[in-house]
């Protein structure tokens, strides 16, 4: 199956940018879905389509995909955004994987 | 608004079945797919499979090919996900989420979660 690798952890100053990778083979080609988790609570999702946002989601989430990595970019970052981010992308042949997950920190 | 109301905790027996519901409102059920992912005590995400509402076509994740059966109620906009055989590995948090026509398709809305908890 298709694997998706992520950083465990990632830690952020309020108002800085914060930046989380997803690493597969050739994911440029795919199309990347990211959801945000935090604790206690289903997830959300925050990009979808490598790097459109649905309705609700601040400006501040933005996305890209290319090569081998897919990125999740969070602008002027906020305690309120402190979750376990999951990268997710459809490998046909009945392979729907979610990446390890990256906890966000914000200091 | 969209909504997913799941059925509530589970407790089940080795070697059990578990059937979780996942009730959906505020917008046309078949015109979408319902998703099925699971999440065990501290780990992450883990889809399941899932169920087009339209013509109720199945996609299963092969590790859980022949333990689970998706299904869904038109009539009252209902999908249910049962898993056999239960195994203590089975615990886990299970998500019903809102897919498209198509299993390639972003999980847009989430239920809250049905915690099933397998133990002798």
């Amino acid at each position: 199956s298709y694997v998706l690798t992520q950083a465990p952890s990632v830690s952020v100053a309020p108002g800085k940018t914060a930046t989380i990778t997803c690493g597969g083979n050739n994911i440029g080609s795919k199309s990347v879905h990211w959801y945000q988790q935090r604790p206690g609570q289903a997830p959300v999702l925050v990009i979808y389509y490598n790097g459109d946002r649905p309705s609700g989601i601040p400006e501040r989430f933005s996305g890209s995909n290319s090569g081998n990595t897919a990125t999740l970019v969070i602008s002027r970052v906020e305690a309120a955004d402190e979750a376990v981010y999951y990268c997710q992308v459809w490998n046909g042949n009945n392979d729907l994987p979610f990446g390890g997950g990256t906890k966000l920190t914000v200091l | 608004q969209v909504q997913l109301l799941q059925s509530g905790v589970e407790v089940k027996k080795p070697g059990a079945s578990v059937k979780v519901s996942c009730k959906a409102s505020g917008y046309t059920f078949t015109s979408f797919g319902i998703n099925w992912v699971r999440q065990a005590p501290g780990q992450g995400l883990e889809w399941m499979g899932w169920i087009s509402a339209y013509n109720r076509n199945t996609n299963y994740a092969q590790k859980f090919q022949g333990r689970v059966t998706m299904t869904t109620v038109t009539s009252t906009s209902t999908a249910y996900m049962e898993l056999r055989n239960l195994t203590s590995d089975d615990t886990a948090m299970y998500y019903c989420a809102r897919g498209g026509v198509a299993v390639s398709v972003h999980l847009d809305y989430w239920g809250p979660g049905t915690l099933v908890t397998v133990s002798s």
